[in-house]
């Protein structure tokens, strides 16, 4: 089994729509949760980190449960600018070390 | 604030060259960095991380190898590079804590 596990899509929406995805992972231990944004050949970016009381920043939802280890990523009022590949990112162990799920491809159409 | 540089952003080598891709991180001190790779269509893997100068772990085995010569210097070395080292590589660092990395624009390897 996969440390952090997640659809690799891809999700095709329309603009305006609201898209949901998932992400397990399997050390119950981990401490820190965050969801990265990769655009096309290029680095990740951090999007948000996740805090177990869930948050939100703008169009985007974040929430954690921690008893099924379990993070979702919402946004809302989907643009064309939204459009690429959404990290889900877990830190395993003390000491910065992040573990990366596979990622998930999001396309949003006009 | 801190920036970090990574180059170069594109490299073709043959097969049997040797390897260097340089890291460095400005604005802080005593940072975590970290080299990973990502081949095409696939999730990134950590190769190597440093806690501090001359303190390098490995995660996988390899051809590659790594150095910190300096604080705020990361770099990733190979003596002979493999078809199989093709592919996106990236230098990243946080501070201490559970923060997150940041990551530099990437290299992207092309081996012939």
């Amino acid at each position: 089994r996969k440390e952090v596990e997640q659809d690799p899509g891809p999700f095709n929406v329309p603009e305006g729509a609201t898209v949901a995805f998932n992400c397990t992972y399997s050390n119950s231990a981990s401490q820190s949760f965050f969801w990265y944004r990769q655009d096309c050949r290029k680095e990740p970016k951090l999007l948000m980190s996740v805090y177990s009381s869930g948050n939100e920043d703008g169009r985007f939802t974040a929430q954690l449960n921690r008893a099924s280890q379990y993070i979702s990523l919402l946004i809302r009022d989907s643009k064309l600018s939204d459009s690429a590949t959404y990290l889900c990112v877990v830190s395993q162990r003390a000491g910065n070390m992040l573990t990366f799920g596979g990622g998930t491809r999001l396309m949003v159409k006009p | 604030s801190q920036t970090i540089h990574q180059w170069p952003a594109t490299l073709v080598q043959p097969v049997g060259s040797p390897l260097s891709l340089e890291c460095t991180v400005e604005g802080t001190s005593n940072p975590n960095l970290y080299w990973y790779r990502q081949a095409a269509g696939r999730g990134l893997q950590l190769l190597f991380y440093s806690v501090g100068i001359g303190q390098i772990s490995s995660e996988v085995p390899q051809n590659l190898s790594a150095s910190r010569p300096q604080d705020r210097q990361f770099i990733l070395s190979s003596k002979k590079l493999l078809l199989s080292d093709s592919g996106f590589y990236l230098c990243a660092w946080t501070g201490q804590g559970n923060q997150p990395q940041h990551f530099g624009d990437g290299t992207r390897l092309s081996i012939l």
